[in-house]
């Protein structure tokens, strides 16, 4: 059974940084690209990152580039998101997901996060 | 990265059928066979129905289906019923190695 496992989630002052984890098991993890993707409580879903399965290629939405940084253990079966300059606007929920034929086809249940002083 | 525009709302009676729109450019939906389906129910994480335009994943029902014409995606769940009460967003490759989801539609199972 695939699941995706995420942690890290907290509060932090605005400027401060936070690592999130998500813990893949399953499937072979380094066959797989994998995204994050978050989401304001209450409303839409929003793609933030995505790396590629051995971890060469990586990429961002616009709103966190230069912030954000993917990174994958594939050693550890483990995808991390490294989130610097943390702004209010970046509260929300953050979900690991799972890349197949560029869709979304696994979630984990979502970590929170909240940016406020 | 602009998001995909869909109706914040559609509904529909039991047994009947709606179809949510999904409109972009020809830089995102209508450039790439790549499109893809979710519902969300409150609470939950969202769920994969559709997947490269027209594809359903094992276990989802054929009542939902997806199709493309141009710049707009658009997915039918045809004989409603109360569960397909939710959110559904469409998303899509959007080129350079990004993606963009859709603002999201609520269902409503009148």
């Amino acid at each position: 059974e695939v699941q995706l496992v995420e942690s890290g989630g907290g509060l932090v002052q605005p400027g401060g940084s936070l690592r999130l984890s998500c813990a893949a098991s399953g499937f072979t993890f380094n066959s797989y690209w994998l995204h994050w993707v978050r989401q304001v409580p209450g409303e839409g879903l929003v793609w933030v990152s995505r790396v590629k399965g051995d971890g060469s290629g990586t990429s961002y939405a616009d709103s966190v580039k230069g912030r954000f940084t993917i990174s994958r253990d594939n050693a550890k079966n483990t995808l991390h998101l490294q989130m610097n300059s943390l702004r209010a606007e970046d509260t929300a929920v953050y979900y690991c997901v799972r890349d197949y034929s560029a869709a979304c086809d696994y979630w984990g249940q979502g970590t929170l996060v909240t940016v406020s002083s | 990265q602009s998001a995909l525009t869909q109706p914040p709302s559609a509904s529909g009676s039991p047994g009947q059928s709606v179809t949510i729109s999904c409109i972009g450019t020809s830089s995102d939906v209508g450039g790439y066979n790549s499109v893809s389906w979710y519902q969300q129910h409150p609470g939950k994480a969202p769920k994969l129905i559709i997947y490269e335009v027209t594809k359903r994943p094992s276990g989802v029902p054929d009542r939902f289906s997806g199709s493309k014409s141009g710049n707009t995606a658009s997915l039918t769940v045809s004989g409603l019923q109360a569960e397909d009460e939710a959110d559904y967003y469409c998303f899509s490759y959007a080129g350079s190695e990004t993606y963009v989801f859709g603002l999201g539609t609520k269902v409503i199972v009148l």
